[in-house]
């Protein structure tokens, strides 16, 4: 089945720094790749995702590139602020007919003032 | 329009109790999905409907958890006899279709068994 890994665990920046994270992906079948945002206690939110036809996507400060070769994808957040400060999750859909999602480990992104 | 409920958002239960686990979705999405996050975690899969029917449920860890969406709408997550490893916070999602389309997550419930 499919598996997805995440890193960094944590990432510390100074506000107005861009941010990366990466992750990596198993099944060449996945094609949709979605990032969510989780501040402590509350539920993940959606901030961008891509599917397997286009190999990057830009809303605002935060961007998606995806490398279906090499089966990795990585989120970019310029000009750091901090609220930024969260977890986030990346995710690759388990493509058996039915779309469950497939979750990395986290980042803790730490952004200070 | 309202976003998907979760009810409990909290539970406290003894060890071998039973509880259950409630989740709105959004008016109209056809898939329900069901995680489970242990504490610093990614969410993991439990188990997915397609309105009334429960067409995976490779991720439930036991025959102790049970879920079900009788009417396609609203669904129920129960546990039985719940053990202290049962505590996470279980996390409902909707979706539009059967996809690959964004799932929208309920705030949880953050189940405790001690």
């Amino acid at each position: 089945g499919e598996n997805v890994e995440q890193h960094p665990s944590t990432l510390s920046v100074q506000e107005g720094d861009s941010a990366v994270i990466k992750c990596t992906y198993s099944d060449s079948a996945s094609n949709y790749f979605p990032w969510y945002k989780q501040e402590l206690g509350k539920r993940p939110q959606l901030i961008i995702d891509i599917r397997s036809n286009v190999g990057e996507k830009k809303d605002q400060r935060i961007a998606v590139t995806l490398n279906k070769t090499a089966k990795h994808f990585s989120l970019h957040i310029t000009e750091t602020q901090p609220e930024d400060s969260a977890v986030y999750f990346c995710a690759a859909n388990a493509n058996t007919g039915f779309q469950k999602l497939v979750f990395g480990t986290g980042t803790r992104l730490l952004v200070s003032p | 329009g309202a976003g998907v409920s979760q009810s409990p958002r909290y539970k406290v239960a003894k060890r071998g109790q039973d509880v259950a686990l409630r989740c709105d979705p959004i008016s109209g999405h056809v898939s329900l999905f069901w995680y489970q996050q242990a504490l610093g975690q990614g969410p993991e899969f439990l188990t997915y409907f397609q309105n009334e029917a429960q067409l995976d449920k490779s991720g439930l860890p036991s025959d102790r958890f049970f879920a079900e969406r009788p009417e396609g709408s609203v669904s129920t997550l129960k546990i039985q006899r719940t053990q202290q490893e049962d505590s996470a916070v279980y996390l409902c999602a909707s979706s539009y279709g059967d996809g690959p389309y964004e799932q929208y997550f309920g705030p949880g419930t953050r189940l405790t068994v001690t």
